[in-house]
């Protein structure tokens, strides 16, 4: 089973600052937060990673808690190219089946 | 960065053939990749851990009979569906861990492989 929980679907206009957080309430110790964005008929994308705390990167931003049992990633001034499947991933090994089980993803769609 | 490839792209195919994926890394070696299988309009579903050198591993509900797996090389995984029927067209993709730049290592996908079995 995936560790993680998202919002199904999230709507959102060009130029705002989207913000999706997912679930994991029995994130462990040594594991990492990743973030994958998916467009249609295409493999998934890495976003972000992180451990603790906010990371920052070209494209993205993520926020995490000092319990880490959720995580926010956001994405400023989205455009409609964003529009796209958001998964998080919790794991501490990206060897390991148990940590790359995707959950359901976040439907994001960019408006005019 | 890291790239992966699959081919073929898309494949056509009759029910009852098999058919065969590859799922290549090219500036790195991986030792283990993902294969995994996604239906319209939802999530990417983990079918079995490939490792190289050894048997993969399957998730719950594959059958390893079906999905034949064979991780021959540190570049190269091949997933074969045998006697594909209707029900297994859907979109295959692989992934391989790789060094990101950070602090872990992260997953490289490739980009798919749609399979239609009429």
């Amino acid at each position: 089973l995936a560790k993680t929980t998202q919002p199904i679907s999230m709507d959102s206009y060009e130029g705002q600052e989207v913000n999706i957080t997912c679930s994991h309430n029995n994130i462990a110790t040594n594991d990492y937060i990743t973030w994958y964005q998916q467009f249609p008929s295409q493999g998934p994308r890495f976003i972000i990673q992180g451990y603790k705390t906010k990371v920052t990167n070209e494209v993205a931003s993520l926020f995490i808690p000092a319990d880490r049992k959720s995580s926010t990633l956001s994405l400023p001034r989205v455009s409609l190219s964003d529009t796209a499947v958001y998964y998080c991933l919790v794991g501490g090994s990206h060897y390991n089946n148990n940590d790359m089980r995707f959950g359901a993803g976040t439907r994001l769609t960019v408006k005019p | 960065g890291a790239v992966v490839s699959q081919h073929p792209s898309r494949v056509i195919c009759k029910s009852g053939t098999s058919v065969k994926i590859e799922c290549r890394s090219l500036d790195f070696q991986a030792t283990t990749m993902f294969w995994y299988r996604q239906f319209p309009k939802q999530s990417l579903m983990l079918m079995a851990t490939s490792n190289e050198g050894s048997k993969a591993t399957y998730e719950q509900g594959v059958e390893k009979d079906k999905f034949l797996i064979n991780h021959a090389s540190l570049t190269l995984s091949t997933l074969t569906v045998t006697s594909a029927h209707p029900e297994d067209s859907s979109f295959y993709i692989c992934s391989a861990p790789g060094l990101a730049g950070g602090p872990r290592d992260t997953q490289y996908f490739g980009p798919g492989t749609r399979l239609t079995v009429l």
